[in-house]
């Protein structure tokens, strides 16, 4: 079984351009969530979604963040105009509910230049 | 989610036991126990988690005291390749887990 898949792996971006990142979750699982960490602290929530449905995002940034996961295809972490401080990783997990086991995948550094 | 209090660091000894704790005075009743490692900076690999009985799979024993509020986690046989930061979080059946700074494992040959 495919674990959950992120990609690109490494994102270099200057600021002000916008950084996309894609998640594809476990075979099976409907839920996706979005971490960030910054270099040297633990994993910070960001938000929670569902097929076609934002379920909490209050881990969000209120400005240049959002976040998709539509029917088909993977859940896309969007980040506008970035600044130097975007720079991190961050990490996507997946379970098969919203009470079951979170499964992470390998994470896609981003590096604003 | 309740707050979760562990060592920053520890070190082992390989082959020998690994015994990690974790404290959590203000869990819930419906709250469970989760452990997850993050290798170098690799995405947390989930370990094991238990609501209040001790727990045990191929990779570790997770053993939680009577009244809950605190438990440890047990690497039998540490390995080099066991050397992680290690995060015990307690998460109701909700949605997001809240990571703190976890304990960093050294464990050395």
């Amino acid at each position: 079984n495919a674990g959950v898949m992120q990609n690109p792996r490494h994102l270099v971006r200057r600021r002000g351009q916008e950084a996309r990142l894609r998640c594809s979750p476990m075979k099976g699982h409907s839920h996706v969530y979005w971490y960030r960490q910054l270099p040297e602290e633990g994993l910070k929530f960001m938000v929670y979604l569902q097929k076609e449905n934002i379920i909490d995002e209050s881990g969000m940034p209120k400005e240049r963040f959002s976040a998709e996961f539509p029917k088909e295809g993977p859940s896309i972490l969007r980040i506008q105009q970035v600044v130097r401080g975007d720079s991190a990783a961050y990490f996507c997990a997946s379970s098969s509910s919203g009470r079951d086991t979170q499964y992470f995948g390998p994470g896609t550094r981003l590096t604003v230049l | 989610d309740a707050k979760t209090t562990q060592p920053p660091s520890m070190d082992c000894a390989e082959g020998r036991a690994a015994n990690l704790p974790c404290n959590h005075s203000t869990i819930s009743g419906n709250e469970y126990v989760y452990w997850y490692r993050q290798i170098h900076s690799q995405g947390p690999q989930y370990i094991i988690h238990g609501l209040k009985n001790n727990e045990t799979n191929e990779m570790a024993s997770l053993i939680i005291t009577e009244d809950r509020k605190s438990s440890t986690l047990i690497l039998p046989h540490a390995t080099l390749r066991d050397t992680a930061v290690y995060y015990c979080i307690v998460r109701a059946n909700n949605n997001d887990m809240r990571f703190g700074a976890g304990t960093r494992l050294t464990v050395k040959p």
